[in-house]
């Protein structure tokens, strides 16, 4: 069965921290991975998009890693602030499905 | 802009009343998929269409019914509702393969009494 993880299940930072949300799961045979953010009672917001054959994603502050052999993408946000407070979630794309982690909530303290 | 749009945003209504939560997307995408949202059960696939005309059961397809007969729309039909059906329903889209980027829709909180 295809499984998607997530770790930590939240997280509590002090504003301008760097750190990492780590995905993991179960079949490598994907098409892509996904990062998204969500707000509280909000849609989901694509964050990063990074395919089987890449390593890396940049965008901004946020830089997003894929392992495929290993299973896991890891989501690295520099220089934390307020704002970035949400839901993250990852998505994992078997070309039939998509299959969703169950998110890291973080909280950006000021 | 491209966009996924679901209607109605908010929806409260009672068991038994027939409804459906449309949803239409402009990016020519083959890939539709409904899902639903539950506190500590994260999102969960009800249905998925590859294209025109072919739909398939998710994860939790059941008091669910879809269909596709264009390209564009989506729509989720609850022939029944019951109270466990209400949640907050996401619709997404996406080109099929490598290049599915997923677009998600802003939701529908649906409630049901």
């Amino acid at each position: 069965k295809q499984e998607v993880t997530q770790i930590p299940a939240a997280l509590s930072v002090p504003e301008g921290e760097n750190l990492v949300l780590n995905c993991s799961f179960t079949d490598s045979a994907i098409y892509n991975l996904q990062w998204f953010r969500q707000d509280p009672g909000k849609g989901l917001t694509s964050l990063l998009l990074i395919q089987s054959s890449q390593r890396e994603q940049t965008s901004g502050r946020l830089n997003a890693s894929l392992d495929k052999s290993s299973g896991r993408s890891t989501l690295y946000i520099a220089a934390s602030q307020p704002g970035d407070s949400a839901t993250y979630l990852c998505a994992v794309n078997y070309g039939q499905n998509f299959v969703f982690g169950p998110g890291t909530r973080l909280s950006v303290l000021p | 802009e491209a966009q996924v749009t679901q209607n109605p945003r908010y929806l409260i209504t009672v068991t038994g009343k027939k409804l459906t939560v449309t949803c239409s997307q402009n990016m020519n995408h083959e890939y539709m998929s409904w899902y639903r949202q539950d506190p500590g059960l994260g999102l969960r696939q009800i249905y998925y269409s590859m294209n025109v005309e072919v739909t398939d059961k998710g994860d939790v397809p059941e008091g669910y019914k879809v269909s596709r007969k264009e390209k564009r729309n989506f729509p989720l039909i609850l022939e029944s509702p019951s109270p466990n059906q209400t949640s907050l329903y996401f619709c997404a889209s996406s080109l099929w393969g490598a290049a599915g980027e997923l677009f998600f829709g802003e939701g529908s909180r649906l409630t049901v009494l």
